[in-house]
This record gives structure tokens, C-alpha cells and sequence, in this order.
């Protein structure tokens, strides 16, 4: 079955202890992205990857890093967790940037 | 910076009305995806439109992208139960920049 997946769905963490949050696609997919979600904002592009070893910051990155090393996985790292860092994230994957993007269930992120 | 704006907010209305949201960019768009969440999941894409002046239909759902390329809406006639969920567009940029909207949560009443 073709899909995203995130890893863990959800995480409860205190301030500073370093997490990743993993996502894997089975579909080939060469464009990869990071969103968060909060209430009243919509989704907010953090990171995104045109290819292997290619990241770029979306519109939120600070607080936040990224890999791909591989074509399939794309980590979200989060070195210092932070409070304002609690939200609910997704992770996204298309073929190319314009095409549909298929998104992971989402990963649900509190930092005490 | 470039911004996608929806209208509105937030839209209560009663089974078999009709829904519209209007989506908004400070930027000329190459293109722009609709997408729709349900309460608890995640986004599904549900269209894109490419060209000026387009028009597309799915159904009962109505998608329209302006001759400008910088707006779009999103009809759904006689609203169905099955319809309640956040509805959001994200349009790409010259720059293959992605940006969503902050989406329109539509609550229909039985």
C-alpha cells in the first residue's frame, strides 16, 4: 500500500531532550517536506527536500534540522525542544513540487 | 512575504445549503492544490488547477482558479454531513515554494 509514515504518533517531552520524529514513503518520491500544524495558522512548510542530500528551509525552520540520506526517509530532528515547539506535525511527500502531496497521519508533539 | 489567505474562517451551515471558501494570494501562483481534513486526520489532496480561468468539478465540489492566478475558490452545493472538515489551498510559487492557506473548517448541521 502506497504511504507515509510517521514515527512516533504521538510524544510527550520535557524542554531540551533531543527527539527526531521519523517519516518513510514507500512511493518513489523524490520532493519531501515537514509541516506544522497549529490552530488559526493552517500548515506551515518547516523544511522541504527536492532530492537526496537537497533540504531547504521552508517558513519556519529555526529550532528545527533535517536529513536525506536516503530518498525515502526524511527526519525531523529537534536538538533543544522548546515549548513553542508543541504541535502537531506533518510529513509530506510528492513525485515533483507541483504534484499532489501525500501526507503521513501526523505526529502529535507536547514540550513541557 | 508571500501569503495565501482563505475566507472565511470558519463556516457553519445547515445540510443541503451551499459552501463557499475563497482562497487569496499576495503572489501569482504557477498552480494551486485544494486539499481537505477531517476533524483528527491528515490533509488529502482533492485537485489542482493549473491554468488561468480554470474550472473543475468533482461531483458536488466546484474549483475555480482566477484569471490572475492569484485566487481561487471552492463550491460544494447541497452540503452533506460527509462534507464537515478543514478545507485548505496551497499554491506554488515561481519559486517552488509551496504555501497553504490556514483553511476554512466547515461544520455542517443535520
Amino acid at each position: 500500500e502506497a504511504q507515509v509514515t510517521q514515527n512516533p504518533r504521538y510524544l510527550i517531552t520535557v524542554t531540551g531532550k533531543k527527539l527526531t520524529v521519523t517519516c518513510s514513503q514507500n512511493m518513489n518520491h523524490e520532493y519531501m517536506s515537514w509541516y506544522r500544524q497549529d490552530p488559526g495558522l493552517g500548515l506551515r512548510q518547516i523544511y522541504y527536500s527536492m532530492n537526496v542530500e537537497v533540504t531547504d528551509k521552508g517558513d519556519v525552520p529555526e529550532g528545527y534540522k533535517v536529513s536525506r540520506k536516503e530518498k525515502r526517509n526524511f527526519p525531523l530532528i529537534l536538538e533543544s525542544p522548546s515549548p513553542n515547539q508543541t504541535s502537531l506535525y506533518f510529513c509530506a511527500s510528492s513525485f515533483v513540487t507541483d504534484n499532489e502531496q501525500f501526507f503521513g497521519p501526523g505526529t502529535r508533539l507536547t514540550v513541557l | 512575504g508571500q501569503q495565501v489567505m482563505q475566507i472565511p474562517q470558519y463556516q457553519h451551515v445547515q445540510e443541503g445549503e451551499d459552501f463557499t471558501t475563497y482562497c487569496n494570494s499576495s503572489t501569482t501562483l504557477s498552480n494551486i492544490q485544494w486539499y481537505k481534513q477531517r476533524p483528527g486526520g491528515h490533509p488529502v489532496f482533492l485537485i489542482q488547477l493549473v491554468k488561468s480561468g480554470e474550472v473543475k468539478k468533482q461531483k458536488r465540489l466546484t474549483f475555480q482558479f482566477g484569471e490572475a492566478k492569484k485566487n481561487s475558490s471552492l463550491h460544494i452545493t447541497a452540503t452533506q454531513t460527509t462534507d464537515v472538515g478543514t478545507y485548505f489551498c496551497a499554491g506554488e510559487t515561481s519559486y517552488d515554494k509551496v504555501i497553504f492557506g490556514p483553511g476554512t473548517s466547515l461544520s455542517v448541521i443535520p
